[in-house]
């Protein structure tokens, strides 16, 4: 059984960087046509996409955070992360590590459990 | 990029009723690209339909979708306690992917 678990910072100041690392088992981030996306959801919104990598390291971002995002894999560790820069109040949300099927049917069967991130001084 | 409307925003019915839920994108999603989950307060949304119309593993037959181009529904066929929830779309034929704001389904 494949399970996600998102870690990283729950408070971050504005303007600064929010990091998320996504930890992967039960599976490889780096078998088969899986592809391994971050997604977003403020409190009572609904889901953003923000980007995703495949399992040798393409990536594809949202084009409304494209110039604040990376999202990079580390295939000795199994994890997948994020970087978002220059946050702001608009970004806090509860953020999702997600798998999906394959890079061009990129529905998601995994989630992690979510991790909230809140940008406030 | 897509966007999808669904409706109603709150549906409102007692167990052993049927639902529908509706989700109309503002352009065709390629190839019936577009997905359904459920998500319980407190918990990560679960995948439900992909493809339009197939069933994701381990959910149970009173779950179905159907629907091509821009309009796509889905259909709990008689209503558990458990199904109440929230129902998000998610289309994928083009990126960046898309989902709905969610309709809520509660108990009446």
């Amino acid at each position: 059984q494949v399970q996600l678990q998102e870690s990283g910072p729950g408070l971050v100041k504005p303007s600064q960087t929010l990091s998320l690392t996504c930890t992967v088992s039960g599976g490889s981030v780096n078998s088969g046509s899986y592809s391994w996306s971050w997604i977003r959801q403020p409190a009572g919104k609904g889901l953003e996409w923000i980007g995703r990598i495949s399992s040798t390291g393409s990536t594809n971002y949202n084009p409304s955070l494209m110039s604040r995002v990376t999202i990079s894999v580390d295939t000795s560790k199994n994890q997948f992360s994020l970087k978002l820069s220059s946050v702001t109040a608009a970004d806090t949300a509860i953020y999702y590590c997600a798998r999906a099927w394959d890079w061009y049917y990129y529905y998601f069967d995994y989630w992690g459990q979510g991790a909230l991130v809140t940008v406030s001084s | 990029e897509i966007v999808l409307t669904q409706s109603p925003g709150t549906l409102s019915l007692s167990p052993g009723e049927r639902a529908t839920l509706s989700c109309r994108a503002s352009q065709s999603v390629s190839s019936s690209n577009l997905a359904w989950y459920q998500q319980k307060p407190g918990q990560a949304p679960r995948l439900l339909i992909y493809g339009a119309s197939s069933r994701a593993t381990g959910i149970p037959d009173r779950f179905s979708g159907s629907g091509s181009g821009t309009d796509f529904t889905l259909t709990i066929s008689r209503l558990e306690p458990e199904d109440f929830a929230v129902y998000s779309c998610q289309q994928y034929g083009s990126s960046p992917c898309t989902f709905g704001q969610g309709t809520k389904l509660e108990i009446k």
